[in-house]
């Protein structure tokens, strides 16, 4: 357990939706960063944010948002949903101190299917 | 741009035998490098890092290698096991504008054969 937890695991919905996924950081890691990835591919980066600020952004459509919450939660919307967003949706935290880089703890994931 | 890429995507080795997984980054800025394995349906497990500063790394039967020089990274898997078989991610961690911004290659599937 890396103590990552993400909801919900599976989600089914239909093309022009909109879903929320959810991600609670491990305790004490201020950073979050969330990941696609499609079947059979690589972890795909597309937003970092840290202590509240969004961080870095990487390959994220504009047809998703996310936020992290003062509790350091984080949301990932997904809106008016493409049959091309189906895949794994990971949440990462790290400690993200000043100075060295650290291990990035992911979670278990969210799996989205758009049907 | 940015791109941290792996020579072979699937990788079939006798059980018992030495597993050797490579890969390679573009960004030579780059100064923190991880190895996560990925089994199905699970998210990424951390396995050995390594910093920039360093060439070579030991963990309990995983080696991590550095080769700045080439920016080439490898993970060596002693006496590979069936519960070894899974996908096998290289990440660079590149500091970006005051923050670290990881980047994940395609993977490589490592089978074990009986």
């Amino acid at each position: 357990d890396s103590g990552v937890t993400q909801t919900p695991k599976h989600l089914i919905t239909a093309t022009g939706q909109r879903v929320t996924l959810r991600c609670s950081p491990r305790s004490g890691d201020l950073s979050v960063y969330w990941y696609q990835q499609s079947l059979d591919q690589g972890l795909q980066f597309l937003i970092q944010y840290y202590n509240g600020e969004e961080r870095a952004k990487g390959n994220i459509l504009e047809r998703f948002s996310a936020q992290q919450f003062p509790d350091l939660h984080s949301e990932l919307n997904l809106s008016s949903l493409e049959l091309g967003d189906s895949a794994l949706y990971f949440c990462a935290s790290s400690v993200q101190t000043s100075g060295a880089a650290g291990e990035l703890f992911f979670g278990e994931g969210s799996r989205l299917t758009v049907l | 741009g940015e791109s941290v890429g792996l020579h072979l995507p699937t990788l079939s080795v006798q059980e018992g035998d030495n597993s050797i997984i490579n890969c390679a980054y573009s960004n030579s800025a780059s100064d923190y490098f991880i190895w996560y394995k990925q089994e199905s349906g699970k998210g990424p497990q951390f396995i050995i890092d390594i910093r920039s500063n360093m060439d070579k790394r030991q963990g309990q039967r995983v080696t991590v290698l550095l080769n700045k020089t080439v920016k080439h990274l490898s993970l060596q898997i002693a006496a590979t096991q069936p519960g070894d078989s899974a996908v096998y991610f290289c990440a660079e961690n590149s500091p970006t504008s005051g923050t670290y911004k990881y980047i994940f290659g395609t993977g490589t599937r490592l089978k074990v054969l009986a």
